[in-house]
């Protein structure tokens, strides 16, 4: 049964760090890992998605890497903003093609 | 190209009554997902259709149901509500074959 955590469970960072959240799964057997955003009380918002078959993906600050041997990702973060702030959550996709999401990190970047 | 749309964004029930949660896939996914958020957790899988047929199910009762119409919306019907119901409700549409999910605002039940 899959299994996903991320670590750490919350995070305060001042404005201007570079960061990195850490996901962990598992079952190598994954079909791709998403990495989404969700604002307090808000839906799920995709940031970036990473197919198996490849090893990270970038988009404008960020830059997701996928190991499937060790059964790991790290979302990085540079030159965080206040704008950052909000819950980040990874999601390993099965061979059923559901998703089996972590718990979240919540992030905090103070100005 | 229009999003996932989920409606109402709120509701309120009393336990033991029934409740049905609307979804509008986003233009030209054929493949719905619907997840329960508890309040501080992941989101955890209910059931996913797809052409109309649901085709995963997650560690949720009977009393959780679905359908899914030929223009791919959806519905999730929950039976005899209980306290525990009271969680964020998300739709996530796709298309088949393992794409990237495109989730909903979401819909906020509170079971009293």
């Amino acid at each position: 049964k899959q299994e996903v955590t991320q670590i750490p469970a919350a995070l305060s960072v001042p404005e201007g760090e570079n960061l990195v959240l850490n996901c962990s799964f598992t079952d190598s057997a994954i079909y791709n890992l998403q990495w989404f955003r969700q604002d307090p009380g808000k839906g799920l918002t995709s940031l970036l998605l990473i197919q198996s078959s490849q090893r990270e993906q970038t988009s404008g600050r960020l830059n997701a890497s996928l190991d499937k041997s060790s059964g790991r990702s790290t979302l990085y973060i540079a030159a965080s903003q206040p704008g950052d702030s909000a819950t980040y959550l990874c999601a390993a996709m099965d061979s059923s093609y559901k998703l089996i999401f972590g718990s979240g990190t919540r992030l905090l970047v103070r100005p | 190209e229009t999003g996932v749309t989920q409606s109402p964004t709120h509701l309120i029930k009393t336990r033991g009554q029934q409740v049905t949660l609307r979804c509008s896939s986003q233009s030209g996914h054929n493949t719905v997902s619907w997840y329960q958020q508890a309040l501080g957790q992941g989101p955890q899988f209910i059931f996913q259709y797809y052409r109309e047929e649901e085709n995963g199910r997650g560690n949720f009762p009977p009393r959780f149901s679905g359908l899914q119409f030929p223009n791919y919306s959806s519905e999730l019907n929950v039976n005899a509500l209980e306290l525990d119901d009271s969680a964020l409700y998300l739709c996530a549409s796709s298309l088949a074959g393992g794409g990237g999910y495109t989730f909903g605002s979401g819909t906020r039940l509170t079971v009293v």
